[in-house]
């Protein structure tokens, strides 16, 4: 089964704590996202990668951090630094095909912070 | 320059009707728009997508009606179920750079 993997579903952090949200995609797609989604709101993007071992800030990469040491993982870290952290985040992933821009999503990762 | 507007914010259609739903752009180098359905709790995922080359773009109950000049681009639900109530975002972007500029999403309710 081809697919996007999050996890946990749901995750609990008091504040003050860093947390870090696992994406595993075995779609062998070379680009990888990460969005927050807070509640009747759009997607906004924190950041984004590209090729392993770079990754670029999105929109609101402030309180933040990722990495992408291999293809297939790109694990969102969410800091103390993050003001306002409760929300929706989702990871998605691509192929940098010329033209084919569908993104794939994860079911998300729903983090309160307590 | 790099936003997509859509509206409205939310739609109630009866059972059967035609459900619509606008966006607009202004970056008159998007060459891809996508639509994603988002059900409570899931992750978005592709519905239909169309370039510029095309006026409108079909795929069962579900149509892109694409006016180039305008610079917008609507969905129409034919038919509409209860089942199709969703979350719709319209996205953008171009070839050359792989982020969708995403809309802000319609809460779609199709009343049975």
């Amino acid at each position: 089964d081809g697919g996007i993997t999050q996890s946990p579903k749901y995750l609990f952090r008091k504040e003050g704590q860093n947390v870090t949200l696992s994406c595993e995609q075995n779609l062998n797609h070379d680009a990888m996202y990460w969005y927050r989604q807070d509640p009747g709101q759009g997607l906004r993007l924190i950041y984004y990668s590209q090729i392993v071992n770079d990754f670029q800030k999105g929109d609101i990469a402030e309180g933040y951090s990722v990495s992408r040491e291999k293809k297939e993982s790109f694990p969102l870290t969410v800091t103390s630094a993050q003001k306002n952290p409760t929300a929706f985040y989702l990871c998605a992933s691509s192929m940098l095909d010329r033209g084919l821009n569908e993104q794939f999503f994860g079911p998300g990762t729903r983090l309160t912070v307590l | 320059q790099q936003q997509v507007k859509q509206s409205p914010q939310s739609l109630i259609v009866q059972k059967g009707g035609i459900s619509i739903i606008n966006c607009a752009y202004e970056n008159t180098a998007f060459d891809y728009f996508p639509w994603y359905q988002q059900f409570p709790g899931k992750g978005p995922a592709l519905l239909i997508a169309i370039r510029p080359d095309v006026s409108e773009k079909k795929e069962g109950r579900f149509t892109i009606s694409f006016n180039k000049s305008a610079k917008q681009f609507s969905l129409h639900i034919m038919d509409s179920q209860p089942g199709d109530s969703a979350t719709y975002f319209c996205a953008a972007s171009t070839t050359s750079n792989y982020q969708l500029i995403w809309g802000a999403g319609t809460k779609l309710i199709i009343k049975p």
